[in-house]
């Protein structure tokens, strides 16, 4: 994988319901992957920094995990609600590579409810 | 804390004419900030990154005598679109590192819409 990969690219979720997508990334060279959330007209907001194959983080009803030897990271909502509407990135760093981050096209979460 | 601002949040500007971006770290000092811009449809893409008082850092594709970066201070950062086409009509945003925070975490400003007419 040479890009940083998100699915789905939207997704509808009644309120209430758990959730999750998918973020692949190259594994090759990996030093971190981030997780943004991104409300319409907002700043995107750090949700996760993950470094070590394996890591779970979590923040409230949100958590994350990681897997770098295949490059991949999942991102569960539990119990989602309409102020989780957003669509929710995820960026690679490579090490010894440029500083900058390497963004997927994000997942666009809608909370019906 | 970590807040990063942004201005204009948009504009709108003539072929030729030439757009100034400010990013501005609110609360913490920024050793190191970013300038990103997504079209339509893509994903955030790296243009530069800029170290306080040394020049630009651009990524391969982005003319930096077209997009001028300055970033004379800790807590200022400016991108400056020089003779705008309708071809760099896009969003651009900013973000900004203060070489503290774990793992090098960017926080980003909200964003400048960018329309050439």
């Amino acid at each position: 994988i040479l890009n940083v990969e998100q699915s789905p690219q939207s997704l509808h979720v009644q309120e209430g319901d758990s959730t999750n997508f998918t973020c692949s990334f190259p594994s090759s060279n990996f030093y971190a992957l981030h997780w943004y959330r991104w409300e319409t007209a907002k700043s995107p907001e750090a949700l996760f920094v993950m470094t070590l194959n394996g890591d779970e983080k979590k923040k409230g009803r949100i958590s994350a995990t990681l897997n770098t030897k295949e490059g991949y990271s999942y991102l569960y909502i539990k119990g989602s609600q309409p102020e989780d509407s957003a669509t929710y990135l995820c960026a690679s760093r490579l090490e010894g590579g440029a500083d900058g981050l390497t963004f997927g096209k994000g997942t666009h979460l809608i909370i019906q409810p | 804390g970590a807040v990063v601002s942004q201005h204009p949040s948009w504009v709108i500007c003539k072929s030729g004419t030439s757009v100034k971006i400010e990013c501005r770290s609110l609360d913490f000092q920024a050793t190191t900030m970013f300038w990103y811009r997504q079209f339509p449809k893509q994903s955030l893409m790296l243009m530069a990154t800029s170290n306080e008082g040394s020049k630009a850092t651009y990524e391969q594709g982005v003319e930096k005598d077209k997009f001028l970066i300055n970033h004379a201070s800790l807590t200022l950062s400016t991108l400056t679109v020089t003779s705008a086409h309708p071809e760099d009509s896009s969003f651009y945003i900013c973000s900004a590192r203060d070489g503290i925070a774990e793992y090098n975490e960017q926080f980003f400003g909200p964003g400048t819409r960018l329309t050439v007419l």
